[in-house]
Parts: structure tokens; C-alpha cells; sequence
């Protein structure tokens, strides 16, 4: 069975601490990508990876940075966090090699407050 | 304006009716539209996927593109309870091999019984 893991379904940080949110895969599956979901505005992409140490910019990259040192393993990181990061954080991942790679598969979710 | 425009409801309706869902897009180069339905507190999980225009069937859900008007939607025949979540619309252009999507806003739907 498909399973994408978030390392915290609730974060509580404070402006100008630096956040790490972890998410694993068990599939196996070459992209992995970071969205923010906020109400009226959905899913955005903030970046993703097509393999180990690959990164591309997604369409709301500022004031994040992404690591990849393992395929399982993608990490967003937010350098500097602030009040306009507070936010939903979900992670998917997808396959390349089945011809479906928008078939993506989501965890369930971080709630970040930046307060 | 938004590459993919959803409303965001909410949509109400009692259990056994028809649910429709919609969305509209401007960008001519989508060629994959995908439906994803969210429970509250949890992730996406795709419910429907279509390549190209045409309808697809899958059990009480049946997914529609139209691509010579940019709309896209989904039905829900015999709605029940279960069916609460919100709706999202994804889709994807054909040249995209890494499966990037743009989604919708997503549209809340509430089933009474």
C-alpha cells in the first residue's frame, strides 16, 4: 500500500526560527514535491525533485530551500520562518517509469503556526 | 487570473442526490485532468484521472472534459454522507514529463442525510 509520512501533523514555531519539515515515501518514486495549501488559494507548488540532489524552483520557492540526499527522503526548510509561512505543508510524490507522473500520492499533512 | 478556476462552494445537498463539480481553464496546453477528493485533516488521494477529452466512468463518479471549452467536471450519482470532502481539480500539460500540476482551489461539498 502507497504511503507518504509527514515527521508532524502540528508545528508551533516562532518568527525568525528555522523549520524543518520531513517527509518519507515507500514507494520507491523518483518525484517528490513540496505544496502549501491555503483556503481559497489550493495547492501550490513550492518545489520538487525528479531524483537524489535534483531541486527545481516550484511557483512559490521564496523563503524556502529543499534537500534530497536519499530518494525516500525529501526535506522542506524554511530559513527564516514567518507569520506569512503559517500554513498547511503537504508532501506527494509520484512514479516516472509507469507513464503516470501525475498520478501523485499525498501525506497527510503539516500545520505550521509561525507565530 | 489563475491558470485553473474553481469554485470554492460550499455545495450542499442531500443524501441520494447528484453532485456537480466543475472547473475551468485557460491554458490550451493541458492535456491530463485528475480529480482528487480531501477528507478533513488528511491529504489529497486521486479519485479520477483523464488523458485528452471524452467522459470516464468509475463506479458512482463519472468525469467529463471538455477541451474546446476549457471546462472540466465531475458527478457524484447516488451522493452519500461519505462523499463529504472537498473536491479538487488538478491538471497537467502533456509536455510536462515531471508531473507537475496546477490545482484548483478545491470546492467543499456537504452530503445531509
Amino acid at each position: 500500500d502507497v504511503k507518504v509520512t509527514q515527521s508532524s501533523r502540528y508545528l508551533v514555531k516562532r518568527t525568525g526560527e528555522k523549520v524543518f519539515l520531513e517527509c518519507v515515501q515507500d514507494m520507491d518514486h523518483e518525484n517528490m514535491f513540496w505544496y502549501r495549501q491555503d483556503p481559497g488559494l489550493g495547492l501550490r507548488l513550492i518545489y520538487f525533485s525528479y531524483d537524489v540532489k535534483m531541486k527545481e524552483k516550484g511557483d512559490i520557492p521564496e523563503g524556502y530551500s529543499v534537500s534530497r540526499e536519499k530518494k525516500e527522503r525529501f526535506s522542506l526548510i524554511l530559513e527564516s520562518a514567518s507569520t506569512n509561512q503559517t500554513s498547511m505543508y503537504l508532501c506527494a510524490s509520484s512514479p516516472l517509469r509507469t507513464g503516470k507522473p501525475y498520478e501523485q500520492y499525498f501525506g497527510p499533512g503539516t500545520r505550521l503556526t509561525v507565530t | 487570473q489563475k491558470e485553473v478556476e474553481q469554485d470554492p462552494g460550499p455545495l450542499s445537498v442531500p443524501e441520494g442526490a447528484i453532485v456537480s463539480l466543475n472547473c475551468t481553464y485557460s491554458n490550451s496546453a493541458f492535456q491530463y485532468f485528475m480529480w482528487y477528493r480531501q477528507y478533513s485533516r488528511k491529504g489529497p488521494e486521486l479519485l479520477m484521472y483523464t488523458y485528452s477529452s471524452g467522459n470516464k466512468e468509475d463506479g458512482r463518479f463519472t468525469a467529463q472534459v471538455d477541451k474546446s471549452s476549457k471546462y472540466i467536471s465531475l458527478f457524484i450519482r447516488d451522493s452519500q454522507p461519505s462523499d463529504s470532502a472537498t473536491y479538487l481539480c488538478a491538471m497537467s500539460g502533456a509536455t510536462d514529463s515531471w508531473g507537475k500540476l496546477q490545482f484548483g482551489a478545491g470546492t467543499q461539498v456537504v452530503v445531509t442525510p
